[in-house]
């Protein structure tokens, strides 16, 4: 069985545009899950979703977005880009949201893509 | 909300040495995961474990939930084992601690 692929695996951008990234989950899994990690922050969850729709979204602004598709492959965008956007960005997925507690639900993640923003 | 502490946050160790790497965290919860990170950034999954012990040849973990913590031993270190290790629990969302950075030496 595939795990969990990201594409692109590294990107390079100028402030001010905007960026597509892509994340295709285990097959069968219906949750997928964004964090951006940075030296200083950290692992930080950006947002969820399963079966289409967004369960939860963590603390960061409105530039930040994302969708899932009925194939459950998810995309997050994140538009004008700052420097404080340069990170590591991992999505992963699980059988339903990752906060459910079964023993049958681990999270698998994806490679990440290396966003850079100058 | 909950809080996730790990520790030791640095641990530098010789090829061959044992460690024990701490996950404590604040409320009750009925899952945690183990992860290492390799050094290309990449999430390995270790262990799923909401209590009891697991072991997976030189690895092993034990979670108390009772008492909130969890430990990971790893055995007979190799470079191989150097990166960052996360414990992360299930809450509304994922929480991830800020993991324990391991450099083996040869």
């Amino acid at each position: 069985k595939a795990g969990v692929t990201q594409t692109p695996r590294y990107l390079i951008k100028t402030r001010g545009q905007q960026v597509t990234l892509s994340c295709s989950p285990i097959s069968g899994h219906r949750s997928v899950s964004w964090y951006q990690q940075t030296p200083g922050q950290g692992l930080q969850f950006l947002f969820e979703y399963f079966s289409e729709t967004q369960r939860n979204k963590g603390n960061f602004p409105g530039r930040f977005s994302g969708r899932q598709f009925s194939n459950s492959r998810s995309e997050m965008n994140v538009s004008t880009l700052e420097l404080g956007d340069s990170a590591l960005y991992l999505c992963a997925s699980s059988l339903i949201p990752g906060a459910i507690p079964k023993s049958y639900n681990e999270q698998f993640f994806g490679p990440g893509t290396r966003l850079t923003v100058l | 909300g909950i809080q996730v502490e790990q520790s030791p946050p640095d641990l530098i160790l010789q090829e061959g040495a044992n460690s024990t790497l701490r996950c404590n965290f604040s409320d009750s919860v009925n899952n945690l995961q183990w992860f290492h990170q390799n050094p290309w950034g990449q999430l390995i999954n270790l262990f799923y474990i909401p209590s009891g012990t697991k072991q997976n040849g030189r690895l092993s973990a034990t979670t108390v939930a009772t008492e909130r913590y969890s430990l990971l031993y790893i055995s007979s270190s190799q470079t191989t084992d150097s990166g960052v290790y996360f414990c992360a629990l299930p809450h509304d969302k994922i929480i991830f601690g800020k993991g324990t950075r391991l450099h083996i030496l040869p």
